[in-house]
């Protein structure tokens, strides 16, 4: 089992969609968690961290569940401009980040 | 503005010819960098950890002789393509964890491109 997975899409919405991606991960002790966004041929910028009480800012919620292992990135009224890739990085407690490959979203009109 | 800088942002090289890259933390310092290699339409794969003051940690797969690190300072690392072919063309990126949570911060990203 990979440390971290995600479903790699690609996810393919209308303008105004909803869409969730998840992300798991094995390490229990894992200890920060981000969701990062990354543009074609472009470096990953952070999107946002991700933590235990859940977070939102603007348009996306992230949700972290220790209990099953698993963060969530929420987004709601999906744009053109949300198209991209979005990664899962999570931190172990050596802080060596691991990565999920990604998912795909492409927001059409 | 950007808080880990990469250098250069696009090289072109014959085969053969060694390229060098570099990382800078502009106002943190990193006694950890990361660099990682990706290949058209695939994910980040991390090539190595570059620890300063001490060598890097290659990842299985990534020959230490072929893509050398320095990390020489604080605010500084270096990958070096030795000997570059045209299949070791790919975009190269560096990152640093900075903050008690290790959030990462990312160079722009360099792009090899080996004739």
């Amino acid at each position: 089992r990979k440390e971290v997975e995600q479903d790699p899409g690609p996810f393919n919405v209308p303008e105004g969609a909803t869409v969730a991606f998840n992300c798991t991960y094995s390490n229990s002790a894992s200890q920060s968690f981000f969701w990062y966004r990354q543009d074609c041929r472009k470096e990953p910028k952070l999107l946002m961290s991700v933590y235990s009480s859940g977070n939102e800012d603007g348009r996306f919620t992230a949700q972290l569940n220790r209990a099953s292992q698993y963060i969530s990135l929420l987004i709601r009224d999906s744009k053109l401009s949300d198209s991209a890739t979005y990664l899962c990085v999570v931190n172990g407690g050596s802080y060596i980040p691991t990565f999920g490959r990604g998912t795909s979203l492409i927001v059409h009109p | 503005g950007a808080v880990v800088s990469q250098h250069p942002s696009w090289v072109i090289c014959k085969s053969g010819t060694s390229v060098k890259i570099e990382c800078r933390s502009l106002d943190f310092q990193a006694t950890t960098m990361f660099w990682y290699r990706q290949f058209p339409k695939q994910s980040l794969m991390l090539m190595a950890t570059s620890n300063e003051g001490s060598k890097a940690t290659y990842e299985q797969g990534v020959e230490k002789d072929k893509f050398l690190i320095n990390h020489a300072s604080l605010t500084l690392s270096t990958l070096t393509v030795t000997s570059a072919h045209p299949e070791d063309s790919s975009f190269y990126i560096c990152s640093a964890p900075k903050g008690d949570t290790g959030e990462l911060f990312f160079g722009e990203g360099s792009r090899l491109t080996v004739l």
